[in-house]
């Protein structure tokens, strides 16, 4: 168990629907990352938050977006969801806001869009 | 762009057998890390490397991280069915954790 905890462990949803995915990041660390894991890209960072500021962007889509609050949870919103969004979404933290900080990650959301 | 480059991708071999999985990037970084992922789960760090030429033991994994930061391998000696998995190898650079390609790993009785 790495300490990290996401919510719901499954998501299936419509096209065209909102949904918002949940992490709870261990205990002491600063840093959330998000990520999105599908067979053809692998494991693609998303977003990472650093008490509770955006810190750094990666391959997210402005359909996609996420906060980090004042208690140090993130939730990640996907909105107008679409056929090819469908995939793992991970959440990982680090004490740190610096990649070199080592990460660790939550059990993952598996998004189902029908 | 920083890309890491995992080879093999599919690796399937008997138990007993010892492997070694490779990755290679254009980029230096800062330090890499390598985690193990299960179907349906997050990846798990298994180590972190920070020191060009530093060499890791975990058990039966030895991890190097090549003398100029921008490749490392994983050796695996005398593999066991638990040791299948997705091998991800993951290099740093300041604010970013960027992942390989992956090789997954079937060990069979």
């Amino acid at each position: 168990d790495s300490g990290v905890t996401q919510t719901p462990k499954h998501l299936i949803t419509a096209t065209g629907q909102r949904v918002t995915l949940r992490c709870s990041p261990r205990s002491g660390d600063l840093s959330v990352y998000w990520y999105q894991q599908s067979l053809d890209q692998g494991l693609q960072f998303l977003i990472q938050y650093y008490n509770g500021e955006e810190r750094a962007k990666g391959n997210i889509l402005e359909r996609f977006s996420a906060q980090q609050f004042p208690d140090l949870h993130s939730e990640l919103n996907l909105s107008s969801l679409e056929l090819g969004d469908s995939a793992l979404y991970f959440c990982a933290s680090s004490v740190g806001s610096r990649g070199s900080y080592e990460q660790y990650f939550g059990p993952g959301t598996r998004l189902t869009v029908t | 762009t920083q890309l890491l480059e995992q080879s093999p991708q599919f690796l399937s071999i008997q138990e007993g057998e010892n492997l070694t999985v490779y990755c290679n990037s254009s980029s230096v970084f800062s330090s890499l890390q390598w985690y193990r992922q299960e179907p349906g789960e997050g990846p798990v760090l298994l180590v972190t490397v920070v020191t060009g030429g530093e060499v890791k033991k975990l058990k039966r994994l030895t991890f190097q991280f090549g003398d100029a930061r921008k490749d490392s391998s994983l050796h695996i000696t005398a593999a066991q069915p638990g040791d299948t998995g997705l091998y991800l190898c993951a290099g740093s650079s300041f604010w970013k954790l960027t992942f390989g390609t992956g090789t997954q790993l079937k060990v069979e009785l």
